[in-house]
């Protein structure tokens, strides 16, 4: 079955202790992309990668880390997380950047920072 | 750089009743337009979008929605709501400009009444 498959699903952590939310696709996608929903902004692209060791920000990139060592795989990570980081994060994957590509969505990681 | 601002936040509708979703875009180069629905504890699924073509878009679910660019708009309807319509909506833009970053709008959550 075609996915986006995160983990964890669900984080209760807190302030300053390092976390990596994993982001895997088996859709062999290039694009990947992170997003944070809060209530009443809809979501917003936090970073995203093209392909390969190609990352580059979104729009609210501050305090989050990506990487692209292989095409399947996108994890975000928070160095030193701070409670206005708790969210509802996604992780989406397409075929290609191209901007007429519907995005696939994983189910959601929601994270709370203490 | 687009924008994208959904007309109402909460939108109650009886079964049976029209489903109508106002979308509204900003663009400086013609647009990809999407609709997205999120169930309760899941990511977004794709419900129909436009790039190029025919301004009337069938989606699933039964819904559809019309690109007027006079309007900047691409409202989304249904004929008649069904219980398991009850989700939360969003509208999305991307452009050729864009390299393929979606730009969403806020949401709109629809309650539907028996």
């Amino acid at each position: 079955e075609a996915q986006v498959t995160q983990n964890p699903r669900y984080l209760i952590t807190v302030t300053g202790k390092k976390l990596t939310v994993t982001c895997s696709q088996n859709m062999n996608h290039e694009y990947m992309s992170w997003y944070r929903q809060d209530p009443g902004l809809g979501l917003r692209q936090i970073y995203y990668s093209m392909n390969v060791e190609v990352t580059d920000k979104g729009d609210v990139p501050e305090g989050y880390k990506v990487s692209r060592k292989e095409k399947r795989n996108f994890p975000l990570i928070l160095e030193s997380p701070s409670p206005n980081q708790t969210s509802l994060y996604f992780c989406a994957s397409s075929l290609s950047q191209g901007p007429n590509q519907p995005q696939h969505f994983g189910d959601g990681t929601r994270l709370s920072i203490l | 750089a687009q924008s994208v601002t959904q007309l109402g936040s909460h939108v109650s509708v009886s079964e049976g009743a029209l489903v109508l979703l106002r979308c509204n875009y900003s663009s400086s180069v013609p647009p990809y337009l999407f609709w997205y629905v999120q169930y309760p504890n899941q990511g977004l699924q794709l419900l129909l979008k436009y790039t190029t073509g025919a301004t009337l878009v069938k989606g699933i679910n039964g819904f559809e929605a019309e690109f007027k660019k006079s309007e900047t708009s691409f409202h989304l309807t249904k004929p008649s709501a069904h219980m398991s319509d009850a989700a939360e909506y969003f509208c999305a833009v991307s452009d050729s400009d864009s390299w393929g970053k979606l730009q969403f709008g806020a949401g709109t959550q629809v309650v539907v009444t028996p």
